[in-house]
């Protein structure tokens, strides 16, 4: 089945640095889903991505669709402790009836 | 608040209890989805709903029984489960008809078999 590569697993920061992390697969696909989840709760929809170069931000976070249609990234600009959580990305590749394949997540941890 | 209620958010069980988990959403989406979250994996999709079909089962094991009475309501009935399938379970929906699969996810109940 199809995978998606995600890192890194966890990442420890200093409060108001800026984090990046990523997926990256070997196959295509035609959506981005990035998700955020808190302890004890369901995944939460950042932001989605459609098109290949596209580049889409949501406050903090800007995440871009890679050009090749085979990754993407997700980025968090000065960064604050309710950042923390697991951060996962999703894709939806044509062949798949439409479905998600999920990463295994980055755990997000901000110190003070 | 993502519109997609589960209930209850913990359960503990044991081998030969029959429980249920309820899945409502309430954000007009005609297809339903139920993952497994387990620690250190990523989340597995069990089975999947468009319209009340369901059009999708991965080889889910038989003492897991989805429901879907209609498309805001979505259940999963549980019997002479194992301790391996202690993990979180996630409800998600979406609008099927869409050329774009956002899935919205309820909150999971955490269950435990003992």
């Amino acid at each position: 089945g199809q995978q998606l590569n995600q890192s890194p697993q966890s990442m420890f920061i200093q409060e108001g640095e800026d984090v990046s992390m990523n997926c990256t697969s070997s196959s295509i696909f035609n959506t981005w889903l990035w998700y955020k989840q808190d302890p004890g709760e369901g995944p939460v929809l950042l932001i989605a991505l459609y098109k290949a170069g596209e580049l889409t931000s949501n406050g903090r976070l800007t995440a871009q669709f890679g050009i090749t249609r085979k990754d993407s990234f997700l980025n968090i600009s000065a960064s604050i402790p309710s950042d923390v959580g697991i951060y996962f990305c999703a894709g939806i590749s044509s062949g798949s009836a439409r479905q998600l394949t999920f990463g295994s997540g980055t755990q997000l941890t901000v110190l003070p | 608040e993502t519109g997609v209620t589960q209930t209850p958010r913990h359960l503990v069980m044991g081998m030969t209890n029959k429980k249920s988990l309820k899945c409502e959403q309430h954000l007009g989406h005609n297809a339903m989805y139920w993952y497994k979250q387990s620690a250190k994996k990523p989340l597995e999709l069990m089975f999947v709903y468009n319209f009340k079909e369901q059009t999708e089962n991965n080889s889910v094991p038989s003492r897991f029984s989805p429901e879907c009475p209609n498309s805001s309501h979505l259940f999963l009935h549980l019997h002479t489960l194992q301790p391996e399938d202690s993990a979180l379970y996630l409800c998600a929906s979406s609008q099927a008809s869409r050329d774009y699969n956002e899935q919205f996810f309820g909150p999971g109940t955490r269950l435990t078999v003992l």
